[in-house]
């Protein structure tokens, strides 16, 4: 079965500080890749998404991420965070268009 | 353009009781999804609809959990008899097609606290 693992649970950072989230993924067949933020009191929302062509994809609010077949990997990167930026951050491939989601990492981003 | 509706937001019942959420998916999408969240956890799909057939239940809990989908666009989720384990959100979204590009919009969800 496909699975999601999310590296960091919780990562503290200032601001303008740099950002990596980790996500790897177990299925390595065709894969589409998301990667969804929930800020405090509010829905998850989608940050980016990759299904086909150029590996970097660029998303919301200054993130970008990474799709690296041989390993597996999609990690999301900002390079400079802010205050606002803190929030969970969700990994998820879709398999069969049923969404599988890693455990989340929590931002938080000191002023 | 309206988001995903649910309610309540918030629901607190003893062990035992039932209980029933509601969602109403964006205008126009097909496919509906109901999500379970346990703290600390990302959301696990319970069952997927598209338009007012079951796609997936796989991991829904079919022993105290069911849901439906009429008309093809509201959908209720019950649970009956509710455990203590069942304590999480409880996530709708929906997307236009079914396909595995498709963006899937989610709602507030339902806090669920089984005492």
């Amino acid at each position: 079965a496909q699975s999601v693992s999310q590296h960091n649970h919780h990562v503290i950072l200032s601001e303008a500080a740099s950002l990596e989230l980790g996500c790897n993924y177990s299925y390595g067949g065709t894969v589409n890749l998301f990667w969804y933020v929930q800020y405090p009191g509010q829905h998850l929302q989608l940050l980016l998404k990759y299904f086909s062509g150029d590996p970097l994809v660029k998303g919301i609010k200054g993130f970008e991420a990474e799709f690296i077949k041989s390993k597996f990997s999609f990690n999301l990167r900002k390079p400079s965070v802010q205050w606002s930026d803190t929030a969970e951050y969700f990994c998820a491939v879709n398999q069969g268009g049923k969404l599988i989601f890693g455990q989340g990492t929590e931002l938080s981003v000191k002023p | 353009e309206a988001g995903v509706a649910q309610s309540p937001r918030y629901k607190i019942i003893e062990k035992r009781q039932s209980v029933a959420f509601w969602c109403n998916p964006i205008s126009g999408h097909a496919t509906l999804y109901w999500y379970q969240q346990i703290l600390g956890q990302g959301p696990k799909l319970l069952i997927q609809f598209q338009n007012n057939g079951v796609v997936d239940d796989s991991q829904l809990p079919k022993d105290r959990f069911s849901a439906e989908r009429l008309k093809g666009v509201d959908s209720t989720l019950k649970i009956q008899p509710a455990k203590l384990e069942d304590s999480a959100v409880y996530l709708c979204a929906s997307s236009f097609g079914a396909g595995g590009a498709d963006t899937q919009y989610f709602g507030p969800g339902t806090r669920l606290t089984v005492l």
